[in-house]
């Protein structure tokens, strides 16, 4: 049963360039959520994504942007990198209840991708 | 919006004793609570949760505590091991989409 899978692992951009990762949800997950953890810091949540929309947004510009495909795997994409960009992104993934139409599931995380920007 | 404070951030125990974590939130909307450990380099992993209506929860040799009243609620682990070295998170999820993240306690267990 594979986890969550989020690729590339590591990456390195200079300033001002776009990126995009990559994640795989947990087989039986539909919901994915990415947050942005800073080097001794907790994860910041970013957005989250069901459904092919996005349905939670933190406190993150616009440079910041999503999508969802059909098979419930997800990209994130930022724009104009910054300095400060540079973090460990990680992707959750979670299913949501069929009966109360909540999140309730706990999270599941991959191992992230750590972008480096120069 | 939520707020998550984590104490202490730095703390060292000799195998075979306990440690506690504690966790303070503020949005009383808050129903759920997990724990992660993130070992260096790897992904933060669940290591047991609670919902608002438990107040407590075992799990071997990690239990965790919640004070709805209070806000508060802590990690506690017994007979540490070395293998217990790690970042331990603590998060609240205010509604049913997010979770925040206090800012994490390093746990350091010598033998």
């Amino acid at each position: 049963d594979a986890g969550v899978t989020q690729s590339p692992t590591h990456l390195i951009k200079t300033r001002g360039q776009q990126v995009t990762l990559r994640c795989s949800p947990k087989s039986g997950h539909d919901t994915v959520s990415w947050y942005q953890q800073a080097l001794g810091q907790g994860p910041q949540f970013i957005f989250q994504y069901y459904e092919e929309e996005e349905r939670q947004r933190g406190n993150f510009p616009d440079r910041f942007s999503g999508h969802q495909f059909p098979n419930y795997s997800s990209e994130l994409n930022v724009n104009a990198l910054l300095l400060g960009d540079s973090a460990l992104y990680l992707c959750a993934s979670s299913s949501r209840d069929s009966r109360s139409f909540t999140h309730n599931s706990p999270l599941h995380f991959g191992n992230g991708t750590r972008l480096t920007v120069t | 919006g939520e707020n998550v404070e984590q104490h202490p951030s730095t703390l060292s125990v000799q195998e075979g004793d306990s440690a506690v974590i504690k966790c303070t939130y503020s949005d009383s909307a808050s129903n759920y609570f997990p724990w992660y450990k993130q070992e260096l380099g790897k992904r933060p992993q669940l290591i047991i949760d609670i919902r608002s209506n438990v107040g407590e929860k075992k799990d071997q040799r990690i239990a965790v505590t919640l004070n709805k009243t209070a806000k508060h609620f802590s990690l506690h682990i017994t007979e540490t091991q070395p293998e217990d070295s790690a970042v331990y998170f603590c998060a609240a999820r205010p509604g049913f989409q997010k979770l925040v993240f206090g800012t994490g306690t390093r746990l350091l267990v010598s033998p």
